[in-house]
């Protein structure tokens, strides 16, 4: 089964500095991850995801995640923090079972950023 | 914009009442899924439909039902209300029976049960 924990439920960073935001997935079989991103008052909408190839992906907005086999993370960093960027995040797990691909979101990160 | 819709944007209703959530899928979606979204339980996959069919169900109670029209669109139906089904429910649409993962949602549809 798939399951993914992403660490810190709120993160605070000054406008200008690094973003990086955690996540760990377990899955028993190759997966494909996902970030997304909720503005407030808004649905989800996708940042970034990974399924084969080149294990740092690029999304929008100059976010970028890597994932990296042997850790079972797939954490999203931005180098500079916009303000624009206040917004809660999602990391996501899409595994293959019987055929059909689930996917499980983690339980989301608040980021905060400071003028 | 992702191009699914869905009403209400809001909903205010009493214990023990239902209520139904209309979702619209982006044009030429085939796939439609449902999630709730509350404080305590983060964002909990419901139901799947593909092309008017259930392909998967998750997290979802007896007291729920959905369905996918012909048309495409779909609708959750929430029966016998409890305080604690207060929450964001969002549809979210793909082409694919199996998207891997890359859905489009809607701004979801936040219900109110007092």
């Amino acid at each position: 089964a798939q399951s993914v924990t992403q660490l810190g439920s709120h993160v605070s960073v000054s406008e200008g500095a690094l973003v990086l935001l955690r996540c760990n997935y377990s899955s028993s079989v190759p997966p494909y991850l996902f970030w997304y991103v909720q503005y407030p008052n808004q649905g989800l909408q996708l940042l970034l995801k990974y399924t084969t190839g080149a294990t740092l992906v690029k999304g929008i907005n100059g976010f970028e995640a890597e994932f990296k086999k042997s850790e079972t993370s797939f954490h999203l960093t931005k180098p500079s923090a916009h303000m624009s960027d206040a917004a809660e995040y999602f990391c996501a797990v899409s595994e293959r079972t019987g055929g059909r691909r689930a996917l499980t979101f983690g339980s989301g990160t608040r980021l905060q950023v400071q003028p | 914009d992702s191009g699914v819709t869905q009403t209400p944007k809001h909903l205010i209703t009493a214990t023990g009442q239902r209520v139904t959530l209309r979702c619209s899928p982006r044009s030429g979606d085939l796939s439609v899924y449902w999630y709730q979204q509350s404080l305590d339980q983060g964002l909990q996959f419901l139901i799947h439909y593909y092309n008017g069919e259930e392909r998967a169900k998750g997290n979802i109670l007896e007291r729920f039902s959905a369905q996918q029209f012909p048309d495409l669109h779909s609708e959750l139906n929430l029966s016998s209300l409890e305080l604690g089904d207060s929450a964001l429910y969002f549809c979210a649409s793909s082409v694919a029976a199996s998207s891997g993962g890359e859905l489009f949602f809607g701004e979801g549809s936040r219900l109110t049960v007092l």
